[in-house]
């Protein structure tokens, strides 16, 4: 029973590097999203998707892309990495755009721009 | 989505009621409220939601006002790992994104 599952847990970077955020849930779920959560405030969306092949922006998308080419799996790539980008990432899915009130949560994703 | 205002902070004695407030007092009439709560380094975790009507789980209990411009979760004997961020949403049922503020960090004490 994995329900959404993240990697890495863990990551440095340098600035100007790029990596990638892993995200991947069984549950057959439509709907994906990734938030980032800063030191002593609230998650904030990043980008979002309501199916394979659809992707939109958040509340807070620059820097970072997306994309879903299937249902499974949503990563999110850092193209050039800026320590504004020091934060814990999360990845989430629920049923469908239209249908879902319960919100699933990978476990994180530590990350650090130096 | 209407706005929430929850206490930054809040203490409760371990094995008794903790009783977390929100103000939403724009709420629309489609709105639900929702809560979440979030432990130390892990993902936000479901808890419950209601639109008019006081609601119950295994978890806790949901208590919404008349007027549906304020409501009250209920953890009703506290343990120490209840201890979390606890958030309070509004949004409408068939909406995309869930919003969270910055919530209200419980502490339970010994």
């Amino acid at each position: 029973n994995a329900g959404v599952t993240q990697t890495p847990k863990f990551q440095v970077l340098k600035t100007g590097q790029s990596m990638t955020l892993q995200c991947a849930q069984d549950m057959n779920h439509e709907y994906m999203s990734w938030y980032r959560q800063d030191p002593g405030m609230g998650l904030r969306l990043i980008h979002y998707s309501v199916g394979a092949g659809i992707t939109d922006q958040g509340e807070v998308p620059n820097g970072y892309n997306v994309s879903r080419s299937t249902t499974e799996d949503f990563p999110l790539r850092l193209l050039s990495a800026a320590p504004s980008q020091t934060s814990v990432y999360f990845c989430a899915s629920r049923v469908g755009q239209f249908s879902g009130n319960t919100i699933y949560f990978g476990e994180g994703s530590w990350l650090t721009v130096v | 989505d209407a706005k929430t205002t929850q206490p930054t902070s809040m203490d409760c004695a371990e094995g008794r009621a903790a009783n977390l407030p929100c103000n939403h007092s724009t709420i629309s009439g489609n709105e639900y409220v929702y809560w979440y709560r979030q432990i130390h380094s892990q993902g936000p975790q479901y808890i419950i939601h209601g639109l008019k009507n006081n609601e119950t789980n295994e978890m806790a209990s949901l208590i919404i006002t008349e007027d549906r411009k304020s409501s009250t979760l209920i953890l009703p004997h506290a343990t120490l790992r209840d201890t979390a961020v606890y958030y309070c949403i509004v949004r409408v049922n068939y909406g995309q994104n869930f919003v969270f503020g910055p919530g209200t960090r419980l502490s339970v004490l010994p």
